[in-house]
């Protein structure tokens, strides 16, 4: 069954650093999307994109943030200057189309030191 | 903004016994979807209700939806200790956009 995945797993950074996390959505899929949950807490929407181009960001998304569809298969969220305060869980989703299911990858635990 | 808030908080059972978890939210939807998080990892989907449907059924799972309540429910049946898990519903919103706004979760735990 096809699945998103995520690389790496697992990203420690120091504050400051740039970081790029990649997903790679289910290939047929139309719409891509990037969340976060910050441990303990629920998850939360980062930005949507659909037709190489963002169609919604939360206020969270703002200018340190940036995503890319570089090829047909890859999709990353950048983070240019890393804080604290980014530590999270990021998961990537994809959709086929609007009202069907959205399927996560298995995310990236980014720990910013 | 929709907010979804599932309750109980957390949920403790034995294997075998129901469990049943509700979601309520704020604003109209046009689909309702439940996820599965074991602690630590990714989130599984579970099942998709649309707000034209009041029941669904995958396997032990079972979904309601009352759009006049604005309120989901999700019942176990039989459970399994390997049914231990955070769960969250999420509601993708009807006007124009399709992000998913996810509930705050109910941990369950299952005993053998």
């Amino acid at each position: 069954e096809p699945e998103v995945t995520q690389t790496p797993s697992h990203q420690v950074t120091q504050m400051g650093q740039e970081v790029i996390l990649r997903c790679v959505p289910i290939s047929n899929h139309l719409y891509f999307y990037w969340y976060r949950q910050i441990l303990g807490q629920k998850v939360e929407f980062l930005v949507s994109f659909y037709n190489n181009e963002i169609s919604e960001k939360s206020e969270i998304f703002d200018d340190q943030f940036s995503v890319e569809r570089p090829d047909g298969s890859n999709f990353t969220l950048k983070i240019r200057s890393t804080k604290l305060e980014d530590s999270a869980m990021y998961f990537c989703a994809s959709i086929k189309d609007r009202d069907y299911e959205q399927y996560f990858g298995p995310g990236t635990r980014l720990t910013v030191t | 903004s929709q907010q979804g808030e599932e309750d109980p908080q957390a949920l403790s059972i034995q294997e075998g016994e129901n469990a049943t978890m509700n979601c309520s939210y704020k604003t109209s939807i046009n689909n309702l979807q439940w996820y599965r998080q074991n602690s630590g990892r990714g989130l599984v989907h579970l099942i998709l209700i649309r707000s034209n449907e009041r029941e669904k059924h995958s396997g032990r799972l079972r979904v309601t939806l009352d759009t006049s309540k604005k309120s989901s429910s999700l019942l176990i049946t039989a459970s399994r200790a390997a049914d231990t898990a955070s769960y969250f519903c999420a509601t993708e919103g009807s006007y124009n956009t399709d992000k998913l706004i996810f509930g705050t979760g109910t941990r369950l735990q299952v005993f053998p």
